[in-house]
């Protein structure tokens, strides 16, 4: 079975620190892999999409950045925090050969100091 | 650009009554997609709806999808405590392009 792990749980960063946020997925291969971001336990806000390793597209233009090293991993960066970086991200996957449906992992709260 | 409006925003009801959360598309679309976010959560997958006026049943829950593709529906008949959370749709204008999330209905019940 396919599992899709998030680390760290939570993060306590203060303004202008750097940020490392990483998502693996486990028991498939090739997958689409999406960071969300959920501020104030509201909608959520597609960041970035990937559909292979190396490829990237970016939806909303921010302080942030991702990149997919290898396959199954997904990591989101920033080089200098802000406090409305704040939230809830959510990293996702989904099949890219049939079904549409995504599969959330647990997540990260973030908070900027 | 591409919305996914859903409404209400929030809804409070008394345990066994009924509850419905509503969502439009601006443009028609490929398919909708249902997920819960339990309180502290993660969004879980619920159902996807492809056919024009489809309707699905999961056990309590109904979802429907509108003849134009554009709207669709969740009803949930004689709600539970353990129906508490956010209720989102998510359409896709193409099969296999990103989701396009609402806003989420946030379901309180109170026994």
């Amino acid at each position: 079975s396919q599992t899709i792990h998030q680390w760290p749980a939570t993060l306590v960063q203060p303004v202008g620190s750097p940020l490392s946020l990483e998502c693996t997925v486990e028991g498939t291969s090739n997958p689409n892999l999406y960071w969300y971001r959920q501020a104030a336990g509201r909608g959520l806000q597609l960041l970035f999409y990937s559909v292979g390793i190396g490829q990237i597209s970016s939806e909303v233009p921010q302080n942030l950045s991702a990149s997919r090293p290898q396959d199954r991993q997904f990591i989101l960066s920033s080089k200098k925090l802000l406090l409305s970086d704040s939230g809830f991200y959510l990293c996702a996957w989904r099949r890219n050969d049939r079904g549409d449906e995504q599969y959330f992992g647990p997540g990260t709260r973030l908070t900027v100091t | 650009g591409q919305q996914v409006m859903q409404i209400p925003q929030y809804q409070h009801v008394q345990e066994g009554e009924d509850f419905t959360t509503y969502c439009n598309s601006s443009t028609t679309l490929s398919n909708i997609q249902w997920y819960k976010q339990r309180p502290g959560g993660h969004p879980v997958f619920l159902i996807q709806l492809v056919k024009s006026g489809e309707v699905k049943k999961q056990k309590r829950l109904t979802f429907q999808f509108g003849e134009a593709k554009k709207n669709s529906s969740l009803h949930i008949t004689a709600t539970q405590t353990t129906d508490v959370g956010t209720y989102f749709c998510a359409g896709q204008r193409q099969a296999g392009t990103a989701l396009i999330f609402g806003k989420g209905t946030t379901l309180s019940v109170s026994s």
